[in-house]
């Protein structure tokens, strides 16, 4: 079955980094995209951006554009999101999620992965 | 970008009665890009309906989307007790891509 599965939560500094790896199995990589989402403590989910499994093109919200990086690793159906300049209001459950299009983020999401928590302190 | 408004912020059924869904879109969602999300306790979302009315592999009929324009609602037509989840909208037709807030679902 299709299964995403991602890395461990992480705790971070303020001004840190962080990556999140999601691995993918269950189905061909290149035919879907990845997004990437988060959910803050008592906020709504958020759509951090898209990348395409085809060919890496990506789409960054506004609110990350600065900050983000997506990227993926079709040898081995893997993709990775790289957060920057790490902030408290970061701290939030991230979750990656295969996108039903390869070729734009406007797309619906299944499945999730598990979700990774990075806690960010001063 | 699209705000999506979902009501009641809370239902409480008895197995056997309806439930009836709402999310409302700041502006109109395009070509029905509308898709709708079950969470249960300790789970990551599952996609229950996409394209504003079709069913997602495996979900059950009693599950149906319906809507356009500006106006969505997910019915289930007899809950069961199973069915106690959070449900949430998303509208996929304009970027950026924005999630309703839920509505909590208790079956009593």
């Amino acid at each position: 079955q299709v299964q995403l599965v991602q890395s461990g939560g992480e705790m971070k500094k303020s001004g840190a980094s962080v990556r999140v790896s999601c691995k993918t199995s269950g189905y061909t990589f290149t035919r879907y995209g990845i997004s990437w989402l988060r959910r803050a403590p008592g906020q709504g989910l958020e759509w951090m951006g898209w990348i395409s499994g085809h060919n890496g093109n990506t789409k960054y919200a506004q609110n990350f554009q600065d900050r983000v990086t997506m990227t993926t690793d079709t040898s081995t159906g893997t993709a990775y999101m790289e957060l920057r300049s790490l902030r408290s209001d970061d701290t939030a459950v991230y979750f990656c999620v295969r996108a039903s299009s390869t070729w734009s983020e406007y797309s619906w999401f299944d499945p999730w992965g598990q979700g990774t928590l990075v806690t960010v302190s001063s | 970008e699209i705000v999506l408004t979902q009501s009641p912020g809370t239902l409480s059924l008895s197995p056997g009665e309806r439930a009836t869904l709402s999310c409302r879109a700041s502006q109109h969602v395009t070509s029905g890009f509308f898709a709708w999300y079950q969470q249960k306790p300790g789970q990551a979302p599952g996609l229950l309906i996409y394209g504003a009315s079709s069913r997602a592999t495996g979900i059950p009929d009693r599950f149906t989307g319906s809507g356009s324009g500006t106006d969505f609602t997910l019915t289930i037509s007899r809950v069961e007790p199973e069915d106690s989840a959070v449900y949430f909208c998303q509208q996929y037709g304009s970027s950026p891509v924005t999630f309703g807030r839920g509505t909590k679902l208790d079956i009593k």
